[in-house]
């Protein structure tokens, strides 16, 4: 099946920095990716949906200056956690499609991010 | 009232036993996922359905799109499928189509 990566696997930073995590699609390109986010013991929320070469679109209550997603080519989609600060420490995860078939996500393995 | 809804919320069994996890969901969907978490993680899709009935190995997965609603099960349980199990729907939103997802249940399977 598709492949999708994801780096880093995990992060420590210190609050007030910005973090950049990479989501790609290895062996296929994938024309949308999601973001999404799970907190401790909770299910995944949709953050946003991005689409290559168009600005994402975000799910009601995520900021969008804060959480900046970057869709520039069909392999690569990047979120950066802006001035993080420790409630933004979760576990990130995207997935891609390939060519509008939203039925058939492939995920990646995630990102756990740990503000301090 | 949440659009998805899993039960049971935990699961504990014993290694061998027959397990079923129930979704119900209340929104018009497209499609509905059998996801499986593990521990470290990551995501693993198990089933796709839109209608009827799906085998692969010991896993059988159910839809009945009437009731609105979705059975997963195992059969002859082992202590590797224990994990988070995830129901998510796909419908339709105003940029194409995305992914409501259950709470999960966490199954443990003890040897």
């Amino acid at each position: 099946g598709a492949v999708v990566s994801q780096h880093p696997s995990r992060v420590i930073c210190k609050s007030g920095t910005s973090v950049k995590i990479e989501c790609r699609s290895l062996d296929f390109q994938a024309t949308t990716m999601f973001w999404y986010r799970q907190f401790p013991k909770q299910s995944l929320m949709l953050m946003a949906t991005s689409n290559e070469g168009s600005k994402a679109t975000y799910e009601q209550g995520v900021e969008k200056d804060k959480f900046l997603i970057n869709h520039a080519s069909l392999t690569l989609s990047t979120l950066t956690v802006t001035s993080a600060h420790p409630e933004d420490s979760s576990f990130y995860i995207c997935s891609a499609v390939i060519r509008f078939q939203y039925n058939e996500q492939f995920f990646g393995p995630g990102t756990r991010l740990t503000v301090l | 009232k949440n659009e998805v809804e899993q039960s049971p919320q935990n699961l504990t069994a014993q290694e061998g036993e027959f397990i079923t996890i129930n979704c119900s969901y209340s929104v018009g969907i497209s499609a509905l996922h059998w996801l499986q978490q593990h521990p470290g993680g990551g995501i693993v899709s198990l089933f796709m359905l839109s209608s009827g009935k799906k085998k692969h190995g010991r896993l059988i997965a159910t839809i009945n799109i009437q009731e609105k609603h979705s059975s997963l099960h195992i059969t002859a349980s082992h202590p590797r499928d224990s994990a988070v199990y995830i129901c998510a729907v796909l419908r339709s939103s105003n940029y194409g189509q995305n992914f409501v997802f259950g709470p999960g249940t966490r199954l443990s399977v003890l040897p």
